[in-house]
């Protein structure tokens, strides 16, 4: 079975500072995608950032980027410069292989303090 | 394009009475899902379909729930009759590819006194 383990349920950082959120998963594919969404206070589930398992090279998308460790079966997600409108839910999710849906970790709350 | 379309955004309603609700999908995509997020228990998977067809129903609590796609245009997620602890935010998804990303709705809030 394939799943998704966040292991920090909150986290703080300082307005401007740098946080990493961790997740693990567990997998028997050879091919798969993983996934950070974000939900902020509005609720509206948000794509941050996506990496394909086959590629070695992190995915970065302007101050989000990941930190793909595949043998360790580790996807955290850094995010710089952090600003108020980073607060908000961050799920980490597992896909593709012979299954069409998603495998979402239940979440990390993050709260940017100014 | 207009994104994930669902309605109502919000739902009241008395226990006992059947709610309905509504789901356009991106244009395109193969996938659509049914998410419900609590406090307690999170995000779950109900239902999803794949080119129309239900392909893993096992997330459905229970028999008074069900759900449907006429065509790859629109879905509908029933509840009946509705329960109290049914009150929570459901989630519809599209997605083009298997496995991949995942296009999320605004979501519908759905109270049940």
């Amino acid at each position: 079975a394939q799943t998704v383990t966040q292991s920090q349920p909150e986290m703080s950082v300082q307005e401007a500072e740098t946080v990493t959120l961790s997740c693990t998963y567990d997998t028997s594919e050879n091919n798969y995608y993983l996934f950070w969404y974000k939900q902020p206070p509005s609720r509206q589930m948000i794509l941050v950032i996506r990496q394909e398992a086959y590629k070695q090279q992190n995915a970065t998308e302007n101050r989000f980027s990941v930190n793909f460790q595949k043998a360790a079966k580790s996807f955290s997600l850094k995010i710089s410069d952090s600003q108020l409108g980073d607060t908000a839910m961050y799920f980490c999710a597992l896909g593709g292989g012979s299954q069409g849906n998603l495998i979402f970790g239940k979440g990390t709350k993050l709260s940017v303090k100014p | 394009d207009a994104g994930v379309i669902q309605s109502p955004r919000h739902e009241v309603t008395e226990m006992g009475q059947e709610v309905t609700l509504r789901c356009k999908p991106i244009s395109g995509h193969d996938y659509l899902f049914w998410y419900r997020q609590t406090m307690m228990r999170g995000l779950e998977l109900l239902i999803y379909f794949n080119n129309n067809v239900p392909i893993d129903d096992s997330g459905m609590p229970e028999d008074r729930f069900s759900a449907k796609m006429p065509n790859a245009s629109f879905s509908t997620l029933k509840i009946q009759p509705s329960e109290p602890r049914d009150s929570a935010v459901y989630f519809c998804a599209s997605s083009p590819d298997r496995g991949g990303e995942q296009y999320f709705g605004p979501g519908t809030r759905l109270t049940v006194t």
